[in-house]
């Protein structure tokens, strides 16, 4: 069974610009959860997607935004990049929506704004 | 507030020996707990969790232990083995937070041959 898979797996951005990643679930997953990861804060919620519905956001500013298709896969966009963006995101899924649910992360998109 | 804090930040253990790493949770709603192992390059694995019905769950050399009065909970690691060096991440879910998941800050763990 293939696990999540994240794409691109690496991406330089200039400030100011936006980038897309790209996240698609283990098979009959239902749930995506994105996560930022820094050497300073750590892994940190960024939102939660079920069912194409965002069902819960993190304390980031509306810059960070995503989606979810009827197939499960996810998108996270960041508008308008900053240096402090730089970051590996992290994409994880989970079987259903629900508490409790074990969660299985991908390789990550590792994120260098210059 | 939602808060998970890890000790210790860096463990050096000799092959063989124990290594222990704790975290304390804030939200006594708190009713997941899983622990991840990061290696360089590679994004966090889930190598067990708890829940709130259980005190103790084993696996192998792996043991998470839970103290729901502490509000704490622990990862044991027996017969530890080089390549068991890593970044140790444990978590916790809070009620009506669907699946976000609170990370400690991390452990890094080094087993020296």
């Amino acid at each position: 069974k293939a696990g999540v898979t994240q794409t691109p797996r690496y991406l330089i951005k200039t400030r100011g610009q936006q980038v897309t990643l790209s996240c698609s679930p283990i098979s009959g997953h239902r749930s995506v959860s994105w996560y930022q990861q820094t050497p300073g804060q750590g892994l940190q919620f960024l939102f939660e997607y079920f069912s194409e519905t965002q069902r819960n956001k993190g304390n980031f500013p509306g810059r960070f935004s995503g989606r979810q298709f009827s197939n499960s896969r996810s998108e996270m966009n960041v508008s308008t990049l900053e240096l402090g963006d730089s970051a590996l995101y992290l994409c994880a899924s989970s079987w259903v929506g629900q508490l409790n649910t074990e969660a299985f992360f991908g390789q990550g998109t590792r994120l260098t704004v210059v | 507030g939602e808060n998970v804090e890890q000790h210790p930040s860096t463990l050096s253990v000799q092959e063989g020996d124990s290594a222990v790493i704790k975290c304390t949770y804030s939200d006594s709603a708190s009713n997941y707990f899983p622990w991840y192992k990061q290696e360089l390059g590679k994004g966090p694995q889930l190598i067990i969790d708890i829940r709130s019905n259980v005190g103790e769950k084993k696996d192998q050399r792996i043991a998470v232990t839970l103290n729901k009065t502490a509000k704490h909970f622990s990862l044991h690691i027996t017969e530890t083995q080089p390549e068991d060096s890593a970044v140790y991440f444990c978590a916790t879910q809070f009620s009506g937070g669907y699946n976000k998941l609170i990370f400690g800050a991390g452990t890094r763990l080094a087993v020296h041959p």
